[in-house]
């Protein structure tokens, strides 16, 4: 069975600080990496996605992906309160509509 | 971008009727749709997988006959809570990916929050 595995948190952070969330998966073919955030209450939204080996950057974030270890990162820069939410791992197989969720980690930046 | 609209936004209904909640994808056609629910401080739980023009797929441990799905048109899916429940409160969110191969990522709905009284 195909897995996801987040650590649930929660993780606390300082305002402007560096915010590592981590991400593992069981499927060694799978090809395409989400992450996603979701506020309280909210359905998720997509943030960043990834592909190929190494580091992707989008304004404060960034993917980071190793598909030989079968790892991916999200890393957020200059952390603000309201990054504080629940951000998702979601990796999808070579079959195309294959999307297997994480269980999500807790993100709370103290102000 | 790809946009999922979902509806209603918040529903309250009595116990033993049924709601029908709606999943459109506004500028691209979805041949599959995929419904979750989520519990409260839990995680996402894919309730089943919604094709155009056949059945849906159901996940372990989900009845099809209490939750009824129609994806009538590559744009619409439609989820019915059949002879609700309170234990049946929950956020139900639909999801779609535009077809352009497997790096397309899933767009969500804005969800629906079901309330049984």
């Amino acid at each position: 069975q195909k897995e996801v595995e987040q650590n649930s948190g929660p993780l606390s952070v300082p305002e402007g600080a560096i915010a590592s969330l981590n991400c593992t998966y069981s499927d060694r073919v799978s090809q395409s990496f989400f992450w996603y955030r979701q506020y309280s209450g909210k359905s998720p939204e997509l943030i960043m996605s990834i592909y190929s080996n190494g580091d992707k950057e989008d304004g404060r974030f960034t993917a980071q992906l190793n598909k030989a270890s079968q790892y991916v990162s999200l890393l957020i820069r200059d952390s603000q309160p309201s990054d504080s939410a629940t951000y998702l791992c979601a990796v999808n197989g070579n079959y195309g509509q294959n999307f297997v969720f994480g269980p999500g980690t807790r993100l709370s930046v103290l102000p | 971008g790809a946009v999922v609209s979902q509806h209603p936004s918040r529903v309250i209904c009595k116990s033993g009727t049924s709601v029908k909640i709606e999943c459109r994808s506004l500028d691209f056609q979805a041949t599959t749709m995929f419904w979750y629910r989520q519990f409260p401080k839990q995680s996402l739980m894919l309730m089943a997988t919604s094709n155009e023009g056949s059945k849906a797929t159901y996940e372990q441990g989900v009845e099809k006959d209490k939750f009824l799905i129609n994806h009538a048109s590559l744009t619409l899916s439609t989820l019915t809570v059949t002879s609700a429940h309170p234990e049946d409160s929950s956020f139900y969110i639909c999801s779609a990916s535009a077809p352009s191969g497997v790096n397309s990522p899933l767009h969500f709905g804005n969800g629906t929050r079901l309330t049984v009284t």
